[in-house]
């Protein structure tokens, strides 16, 4: 089975562009969560999508979104970049089935702003 | 509302010594339990977990971690660290029902000094 997969791996954006990140979850996940990771914060939570609905979502500015679509893959964007946004994006795929919880993370999208 | 507390930002350990990483979580319901590492430029893989049974849970590269519910402490051990064990480390905790919304650690950096 294949594994989460994120794209681009890497990035590098200018203050005020925008940016898409791309995540393709396990076969068969409907859950996709996406997180920030900095050396300052740790890891955050940003939102989980499930079955196209977001059902939770952290405490990131309106700046960041995200979508699900109906194949379970998952966007998220960023507009207005600023310099700290510059992270690694996770993103984390779970199995309804069984509900434990578990996460399945992909390598991440590392953003650099400039 | 859940938390978890890795005490330790950082641990420096030689090679072949033992080592414990502390967790600690609060939630008001009964839990499930998480390890997870993420070496260098990679995204976060499971270690271990505990969902129910014997409290004692063990990956297949020697970690252990034992959950105690009276002392809400999920730590994590290793009797001989390998340099290979170098990475960073983060304690998640998942609430059984629900949306198993995970919450995580701010993460340990285990050093392994040859």
């Amino acid at each position: 089975k294949a594994g989460v997969t994120q794209t681009p791996r890497y990035l590098i954006k200018t203050r005020g562009q925008q940016v898409t990140l791309s995540c393709s979850p396990i076969s068969g996940h409907r859950s996709v969560s996406w997180y920030q990771q900095t050396p300052g914060q740790g890891l955050q939570f940003l939102f989980e999508y499930f079955s196209e609905t977001q059902r939770n979502k952290g405490n990131f500015p309106g700046r960041f979104s995200g979508r699900q679509f109906s194949n379970s893959r998952s966007e998220m964007n960023v507009s207005t970049l600023e310099l700290g946004d510059s992270a690694l994006y996770l993103c984390a795929s779970k199995s309804g089935t069984p509900n434990t919880g578990e996460l399945f993370f992909g390598e991440g999208s590392r953003l650099t702003v400039l | 509302a859940q938390s978890v507390t890795q005490l330790d930002s950082q641990v420096p350990v030689f090679e072949e010594a033992p080592v414990e990483l502390r967790c600690n979580y609060s939630s008001s319901v009964s839990v499930y339990l998480f390890w997870y590492v993420q070496y260098p430029n990679q995204g976060l893989q499971l270690l271990l977990k505990y969902l129910s049974g014997s409290t004692l849970v063990k990956s297949i590269n020697g970690f252990e971690a034992e959950f105690n519910k009276s002392q809400t402490s999920f730590h994590l051990r290793k009797p001989s660290v390998h340099i290979s064990d170098t990475a960073e480390y983060f304690c998640a905790v998942s609430d059984p029902g629900g949306y198993q919304k995970v919450t995580f650690g701010t993460g340990t950096k285990l050093q392994v000094i040859p």
